[in-house]
């Protein structure tokens, strides 16, 4: 089974610009598989940011984009606010099989 | 707005199997080709791809609980099932619901203990 590697921690500051990643283990990752974002907050169910690699829902705030950067998928977010202090996972099908990334956790300091 | 809820035991006990319900309101099953998929979160951990399932009946399992694990559904209930059997303490987690490009339950806590 692939396992999907996102960095533990990040901080950022309010108003700056931060981007977290999503790794296969298996290799570059691709339009083929269909990357997810997903945000969630103490206590709370996730929420989806992103699908599709980079369409965001009706929802989700201008600031987070999702792209393919340097063999990853990646999920920026320009101008950070304090309640985007949150847990992110990714996740990537892999022929329908799903994989969520470890997960980071983005301090807005 | 769609929206989706989990029901289901809150305690099994070890050995036994676990059933969740997931009944979506709101718009149909079968309106979309997209997948409804089951995830859990153990306490203080990350989030756990179970496995999902089409309105066809198309599955696809985790392969390291694809032993234990049956999704079904029911499109004239516009309901879809979890069923893991043999289960320990280790399944102990909250079990979501979703279809992943959108929407998520609130969420489930299971606990297995005697």
């Amino acid at each position: 089974q692939a396992v999907v590697t996102q960095e533990p921690s990040l901080t950022v500051s309010p108003g700056g610009t931060v981007t977290l990643t999503c790794a296969s283990s298996t290799g570059t990752v691709t339009s083929g598989h269909y990357a997810y974002w997903f945000q969630q907050k103490p206590g709370q169910a996730p929420k989806t940011l992103i699908y599709d690699t980079s369409t965001r829902r009706s929802w989700t705030p201008a600031r987070f984009s999702g792209s393919l950067l340097g063999g990853k998928a990646a999920l920026t977010l320009s101008g950070a606010q304090p309640e985007d202090e949150a847990d992110y996972f990714c996740l990537l099908s892999y022929n329908g099989v799903r994989v969520f990334g470890t997960g980071t956790k983005v301090t807005v300091l | 707005q769609l929206q989706l809820q989990e029901s289901g035991p809150g305690l099994v006990k070890p050995s036994e199997t676990l059933s969740l319900t997931c009944t979506v309101s709101g718009d149909s099953i079968t309106n979309h080709n997209v997948h409804w998929g089951w995830i859990r979160q153990p306490p203080g951990k990350g989030l756990e791809w179970i496995g999902s399932i089409y309105y066809s009946g198309t599955t696809h399992y985790s392969p390291s609980l694809k032993s234990r694990v049956t999704i079904s559904v029911d499109t004239s209930k516009n309901q879809f099932f979890l069923e893991m059997r043999s289960v320990t303490a280790t399944d102990t987690a909250v079990y979501y619901c979703a279809r992943p490009n959108g929407y998520w339950g609130q969420g489930t806590l299971v606990t297995v203990s005697s």
